[in-house]
């Protein structure tokens, strides 16, 4: 069964930095997403992206975050200036309509220190 | 977004059948009725998803009633492997014709299966 990739699986940075965190989606969806899980809490949104463009987005991603689908097959999400706050686990999920539901990938924990 | 509520958590024995119900009172007519199930350090992963009445597919069955109004995730015969966070999520497939679906989670029910 196809799924979706996410890569690395851990990353440390320190606070202040950038970060990159990839997504390979599954290859024939057209919606891609971001949500976010701070360890103990709920799954939270961040952002929707459909032809090349955000959809949706919510009140934590702000100017710090980005979105970009740089080819064909990758979708990220850059956060520029990273703060503590922002340590949690990253998902990436796609889906091949509006009515179809999401395909997650196994996340990115990111750790800001 | 409708607001869901579910248990936060339920034990099981193996091999015993679980329901997890979800309240759902103020869900609209073009909303549908979603399960992901999560385990630890794992994204999301969808279970099943309804309208009304009654789904079924090779791991599920998710019962609707009339007013839509709750849903019932039933797993026929668990195991330890079921052990997992389980999400009843619900909204509105493309409605507002903006080519997305903000997903609103919940805090789930955390199911224990015991041996």
């Amino acid at each position: 069964e196809p799924e979706v990739t996410q890569t690395p699986s851990h990353q440390v940075t320190q606070m202040g930095q950038e970060v990159i965190l990839r997504c390979v989606p599954i290859s024939n969806h057209l919606y891609f997403y971001w949500y976010r899980q701070i360890l103990g809490q709920k799954v939270e949104f961040l952002v929707s992206f459909y032809n090349n463009e955000i959809s949706e987005k919510s009140e934590i991603f702000d100017d710090q975050f980005s979105v970009e689908r740089p080819d064909g097959s990758n979708f990220t999400l850059k956060i520029r200036s990273t703060k503590l706050e922002d340590s949690a686990m990253y998902f990436c999920a796609s889906s091949d309509s509006q009515n179809s539901p999401l395909h997650f990938g196994n996340g990115t924990r990111l750790t800001v220190t | 977004l409708a607001k869901t509520t579910q248990p936060i958590s339920m034990d099981s024995y193996e091999g015993q059948e679980v329901n997890i119900t979800c309240s759902h009172n103020n869900i609209a007519t073009n909303d549908y009725i979603t399960w992901y199930q999560q385990f630890p350090s794992q994204g999301p992963r969808f279970i099943i998803q309804g309208y009304k009445t009654k789904v079924t597919n090779e791991v599920a069955s998710l019962f609707i009633p009339a007013d839509r109004k709750s849903s019932t995730l039933s797993l026929p015969r668990v195991s330890l492997s079921d052990t997992a966070v389980y999400y009843c999520l619900v909204g509105d497939h493309g409605y507002s014709g903006a080519g997305s679906y903000q997903l609103t989670f919940g805090k789930g029910t955390k199911l224990s299966v015991i041996p």
